[in-house]
């Protein structure tokens, strides 16, 4: 059962227009979520995060937007640069039961393409 | 210091060999994690540390074998290792006790490869 889902495997933008990255989840106990960065053969590289309580967050170009009633979250590049190239995913945070630690769940990744 | 090394970056081993990966941080963190991801594929979480011990262990055969020796430092152990388990090797460790609002840290990995 997947709990974080990004259904578009990948997207293709034109230099300074939007990149908007989808993400849908299905578990009502995720306090916060969060967006990664990851290029080949590097790890991922947090990004923007936002709480489970909130609808909105943006920093510099990045913007994530939250819709708890869809179980949707979005993120929004503006503009976008040939440096935002890279795989972005989506993941959600939850205490595991029994563990006192809290885990991320990832989805399966958007490979995101600026073109020049 | 705001990082997570991993070393080596590169290995490749011999399905009879043992060889281990090394992960540091000195962020003061203390959970830490082992994530295995094959391309086109999210990490898939294989264990977890918390204060040093083992709290998480998803279900991973006993060829892999994490050790945490301090808060710094976590080690996974391999040994008669299967082709299939070739992939990006990574760690990434948290702070303990609260939501995770800014998720790991990881570390760069190491690309293993078993021949």
């Amino acid at each position: 059962d997947q709990q974080v889902k990004q259904n578009s495997p990948s997207l293709s933008v034109q230099e300074g227009r939007i990149s908007i990255l989808n993400c849908d989840y299905t578990n009502s106990m995720f306090d916060y979520f969060l967006w990664y960065k990851k290029y080949p053969a590097e790890g991922p590289t947090f990004l923007i995060s936002i709480s489970s309580i909130k609808d909105k967050n943006e920093d510099g170009r990045f913007t994530v937007f939250l819709n708890k009633s869809a179980k949707h979250l979005s993120l929004h590049i503006v503009p976008s640069q040939p440096g935002d190239s890279a795989v972005y995913f989506c993941a959600a945070s939850a205490k595991r039961p029994g563990a006192g630690s809290y885990q991320l769940t990832f989805g399966k990744g958007t490979k995101l393409s600026v073109i020049p | 210091d705001t990082e997570v090394t991993q070393t080596p970056k590169h290995l490749v081993m011999g399905m009879t060999n043992k060889k281990s990966l090394k992960c540091e941080q000195h962020m003061g963190h203390r959970a830490m994690y082992w994530y295995k991801q094959k391309a086109k594929k999210p990490p898939e979480l294989m264990f977890v540390y918390s204060y040093e011990k083992l709290s998480i262990n998803e279900s991973v055969p006993s060829r892999f074998s994490p050790e945490c020796p301090n808060s710094s430092l976590l080690n996974l152990h391999l040994h008669a290792l299967q082709p299939e388990d070739s992939a990006l090797y990574l760690c990434a460790s948290s702070p303990l006790g609260r939501g995770l609002r800014y998720g790991y840290t990881f570390g760069s990995g190491t690309r293993l490869t078993v021949v």
